[in-house]
């Protein structure tokens, strides 16, 4: 069954920095989202992404993010100036279009951002 | 704008012994909601998903929910659980229709810890 996959697995970064997250998304779904969870917390959503533009973004979603579709297949999250509060699990998904909302999103393993 | 309530973040039960995960959620519209499951160091997976029809629907590895309009719940079961069962469990909402993005709002999660 294919599968959203998700790169690095844990990334360690300096406060300040710069640090893109990837995913490929499975290939013919449409629909691309990133959630992050914060240790102890619930799942957020920070961002949809549909026909190579930004359709919905959260508040916290703020200047210092961006979501790019470089390619046919990577889909990337970067955060410009890490902040220590950055310090999360950030999960990729994918969705076929059709159905509206109601079909399934399919989601990487996710990477663990450690901000040090 | 929606809200997911999980009432238990934590539920103990013996193998072989029925559970049920309770989840409760708040919209000024219809909604489609979800069950996923997160195993230690994976995604979420999905268990299950109502879109319309039939209140109860049944999922993966032997769970099922049931939507209550009324009391606006969406509670989860199994008759028999599993060592294998042991993860964390988050109920999930999103919002139908073609001006909206399919984004996932989630409850706060609940870990099911299955005892030999």
């Amino acid at each position: 069954e294919p599968e959203v996959t998700q790169t690095p697995s844990h990334q360690v970064t300096q406060m300040g920095q710069e640090v893109i997250l990837r995913c490929v998304p499975i290939s013919n779904h449409l629909y691309f989202y990133w959630y992050r969870q914060i240790l102890g917390q619930k799942v957020e959503f920070l961002v949809s992404f549909y026909n190579n533009e930004i359709s919905e973004k959260s508040e916290i979603f703020d200047d210092q993010f961006s979501v790019e579709r470089p390619d046919g297949s990577n889909f990337t999250l970067k955060i410009r100036s890490t902040k220590l509060e950055d310090s999360a699990m950030y999960f990729c998904a994918s969705r076929l279009a059709g159905q509206g909302a109601g079909q399934p999103q399919h989601f990487g393993d996710g990477t663990r951002l450690s901000i040090l | 704008a929606q809200s997911v309530t999980q009432l238990d973040s934590q539920v103990p039960v013996f193998e072989e012994a029925p559970v049920e995960l309770r989840c409760n959620y708040s919209s000024s519209v219809s909604v489609y909601l979800f069950w996923y499951v997160q195993y230690p160091n994976q995604g979420l997976q999905l268990l299950l998903k109502y879109l319309s029809g039939s209140t109860l629907v049944k999922g993966i590895n032997g769970f099922e929910a049931e939507f209550n309009k009324s009391q606006t719940s969406f509670h989860l079961r199994k008759p028999s659980v599993h060592i294998s069962d042991t993860a964390e469990y988050f109920c999930a909402v999103s919002a139908p229709g073609s001006s909206n993005t399919g984004k996932l709002i989630f409850g706060q999660g609940t870990t099911l810890q299955v005892k030999p």
